[in-house]
């Protein structure tokens, strides 16, 4: 069965600081995806990044940035510069490349950036 | 393009009762996939359907169940309703499969008393 393990729970930062969201996940299929989404009190999960198992790059979009390393198997997202708009509960999550996927999701981490 | 569309946004049954969810995804998407978040239990998959197929389901009882048309819209229902129930029921559309990049809509709040 797989896990996704978000230890951190709530983050509380000031703003223009960079923050590192952490996510470490449980496998054992070899070909899998991971997510990040962003999930503001509005509450509809917005999609920030989708990689595969076999995609260890790096990557970085603006101000957000992914680091990927199977050997440990997490999936970390660092927000540089944060600003307030960046306040939000954020889920990692894995899906299976299998005719029974399915996505796991961590319990999210809870994101304040105040001014 | 319009995004994923959930209908009706709140809700409010009483045990016992049941309910049924409507979902239309993103034009050209065949993937619609359903989750329940709860505080408790945070964001756990429910099932996915694609071509009018539930093609995989996660670990919830039989009184949750769901349906696609052929237009890819979908439903759930949940039949005799326990105050457990009560959570954001979230929608999400994707391409082909559950591994393409899923587009969440903005849920639907239900409410067991």
């Amino acid at each position: 069965a797989q896990k996704v393990t978000q230890a951190q729970t709530e983050i509380s930062v000031v703003e223009k600081e960079d923050v590192t969201l952490d996510c470490v996940y449980e496998t054992r299929d070899t070909t899998y995806y991971l997510f990040w989404y962003k999930q503001p009190p509005s509450g509809e999960l917005v999609f920030l990044i989708r990689r595969n198992s076999f995609d260890e790059q790096n990557e970085i979009s603006g101000r957000y940035s992914w680091n990927f390393q199977k050997s440990t198997s997490s999936f970390n997202f660092t927000i540089t510069a944060s600003q307030v708009v960046d306040s939000a509960v954020y889920f990692c999550a894995l899906t299976l490349n299998t005719n029974a996927g399915k996505s796991t999701f961590g319990d999210g981490t809870t994101l304040t950036v105040k001014p | 393009k319009a995004g994923v569309t959930q209908t009706p946004r709140y809700l409010i049954k009483t045990r016992g009762q049941q309910v049924t969810l409507s979902c239309s995804p993103i034009s050209g998407h065949r993937s619609v996939s359903w989750y329940q978040q709860t505080p408790g239990q945070g964001l756990q998959f429910l099932f996915e359907y694609f071509s009018e197929t539930q093609r995989n389901k996660g670990n919830f009882p039989g009184r949750f169940s769901g349906r696609q048309f052929s237009n890819s819209r979908s439903e759930m229902n949940v039949s005799t309703l326990e105050l457990g129930d009560s959570a954001l029921y979230l929608c999400a559309s994707s391409l082909w499969v559950i591994t393409d990049t899923q587009y969440f809509g903005p849920g639907t709040r239900l409410t067991v008393l």
